[in-house]
């Protein structure tokens, strides 16, 4: 069974950069699926942020793209996700997510995250 | 990118009501359309992928139809534990979008 669980700092300072992992146990990284992340501002809907193949193949929202960077890390079985010039719209509960691929949908999800974006 | 408009925002229903949530889509996504649940404080559940394969372990009183841009999920008999927000999603093209989601309450 396939576990995900996100990690980074709480807090960020307006115009920094968030920094969160996603530690994936119980299976490799190595699969045909995708890693996403995937979040949530308080009170609000969902908003996909973006994915990462194995290989280091990505696909990002365009509304983020500029600032997103994403990377995979085999060694360690885990997937990172980069945002940078944050404001406090980026406020969010951060989740990643396992893409099952063919169909495509988002089978597991990790606890998620809450990153505040405050000076 | 495709737009995912669900109504209602919100609904409230009683135990053993009948529960039908709709999703459209702004263009043709064929039956690339998944549903969600998430309570409050939780990581959204998987509950239904393809429009209307149930994922395993879900209670057969949820289900989903459509195919297209009209999609719905039903809950034939809502039960204490099914009071949540609900979600589609659609995973036909990048970048992958979500419903404003549907708030199910206690009446």
């Amino acid at each position: 069974q396939v576990q995900l669980q996100e990690s980074g700092p709480g807090l960020v300072k307006p115009s920094g950069t968030l920094s969160l992992t996603c530690a994936v146990s119980g299976g490799s990284i190595i699969s045909t699926n995708w890693w996403n992340w995937v979040r949530q501002p308080p009170g609000k809907g969902l908003e996909w942020v973006g994915k990462i193949y194995h290989s280091g193949d990505t696909k990002y929202n365009p509304s983020l793209k500029s600032r997103v960077t994403m990377s995979v890390d085999k060694s360690k079985n885990q997937f990172s996700l980069k945002l940078s010039s944050v404001t406090a719209a980026d406020t969010a509960v951060y989740y990643c997510a396992r893409e099952f691929a063919r169909p495509f949908y988002f089978d597991t999800w990790g606890h998620g995250t809450l990153v505040t974006v405050s000076s | 990118d495709i737009q995912m408009t669900q109504s209602p925002s919100s609904l409230s229903a009683s135990v053993g009501d009948r529960v039908t949530i709709t999703c459209r889509a702004s263009q043709t996504i064929s039956s690339s359309l998944n549903w969600y649940q998430q309570k409050p404080g939780r990581a959204p559940k998987f509950l239904i992928f393809a429009a209307s394969s149930l994922q395993s372990g879900v209670p057969s009183r949820f289900s989903g139809s459509g195919s297209g841009t009209d999609f719905t999920l039903t809950i034939s008999s809502l039960q204490s534990e099914d009071f949540a927000d609900y979600y589609c999603q659609q995973s036909y093209s990048t970048p992958l979008t979500f419903g404003g989601g549907t708030k199910v309450e206690i009446k």
